[in-house]
C-alpha cells in the first residue's frame, strides 16, 4: 500500500465549478500535511498547509481527519488557471527528526472555458 | 530573492556514462534535500542534509548514487554506470532548518538515459 494515495484524476471541469481532492495516508505518526501544486514542467510549490481545525486561504479549503487518516483539497469557483497537479503531501514526526516529505501521484487537475 | 536553482535543466547521456547534477539552494538554508520524479508521480525522497554532513540518505536506491555538500552550500549528485532507470526529473529543495514548515523547490534537471 502506498503510503500517500490520492484520487487518480484527472479532473476535467468547467470554470467556476466546486471540485474536491481527497487523499489517505498510511503512517499514523505523520505529523504535518501539505498540499502542493505543480505545474507541467515546472517544480511542486506549496499551495498551503492543511491543520487539524480545518483552514481557509480564499477559493481553496483544506480539511484534515486525523481518525480516519484524510485529507481533502477543496476549490471554489474554479479558474482556468487552477489546472495543474495537486499533489497531497505528509511528514512524519516533529521537531529536528521532522523533514522527509512524501508525496501522493498527484492528482490532474484541468479546468476548461 | 533568489530561489534554488539547479544546473543542468537538462542532461541526456548515455547508458554506463556518469553524471553529475548540481543544486544551490536558497543563501544560508541549511537544510538540503534531493528528490526524484518519475513521470506520472509525486517526488520521492532521495537523502536529506543537515549542514555538510548527510543526516539520512535512505532514500538513495543503489551505490551507484552519492551525493555532497561539501561546504555547507551547494550539493552535488552523482550518479555512475547510468541506467535508462535513472530518467527521471531529480528535484533539489532547501529549507530554513530541517524541520521548517516550507521546502522550497527548484525547477528540477531532467534527466534522460539513452
Amino acid at each position: 500500500r502506498k503510503e500517500v494515495e490520492q484520487d487518480p484524476g484527472p479532473f476535467n471541469v468547467p470554470e467556476g465549478a466546486t471540485v474536491a481532492f481527497n487523499c489517505t495516508y498510511s503512517n499514523s505518526a505523520s505529523q504535518s500535511f501539505f498540499w502542493y501544486r505543480q505545474d507541467c514542467r515546472k517544480e511542486p510549490k506549496l499551495l498551503m498547509s492543511v491543520y487539524s481545525s480545518g483552514n481557509e486561504d480564499g477559493r481553496f479549503t483544506a480539511q484534515l481527519n486525523r481518525a480516519s487518516q484524510y485529507i481533502s483539497l477543496l476549490i471554489r469557483d474554479s479558474k482556468l488557471s487552477d489546472s495543474a497537479t495537486y499533489l497531497c503531501v505528509v511528514k512524519v514526526g516533529s521537531g529536528a527528526g521532522s523533514y522527509q516529505l512524501t508525496f501522493g501521484k498527484g492528482t490532474k487537475l484541468s479546468v476548461i472555458p | 530573492g533568489a530561489g534554488v536553482s539547479q544546473t543542468p535543466s537538462n542532461k541526456v547521456t548515455e547508458k554506463g556514462k556518469y553524471v553529475e547534477l548540481r543544486c544551490d539552494p536558497i543563501s544560508g538554508h541549511t537544510a538540503l534535500y534531493w528528490y526524484r520524479q518519475s513521470l506520472g508521480q509525486g517526488p520521492e525522497f532521495l537523502i536529506y542534509f543537515q549542514g555538510t554532513g548527510a543526516a539520512d540518505d535512505s532514500g538513495l536506491p543503489n551505490d551507484r548514487f552519492f551525493a555532497v555538500r561539501p561546504e555547507g552550500s551547494v550539493s552535488t549528485l552523482k550518479i555512475q554506470r547510468t541506467e535508462r532507470g535513472d530518467s527521471a526529473v531529480y528535484l533539489c529543495a532547501s529549507s530554513a532548518a530541517a524541520h521548517s514548515e516550507t521546502q522550497y523547490f527548484g525547477p528540477g534537471t531532467r534527466l534522460l538515459v539513452l
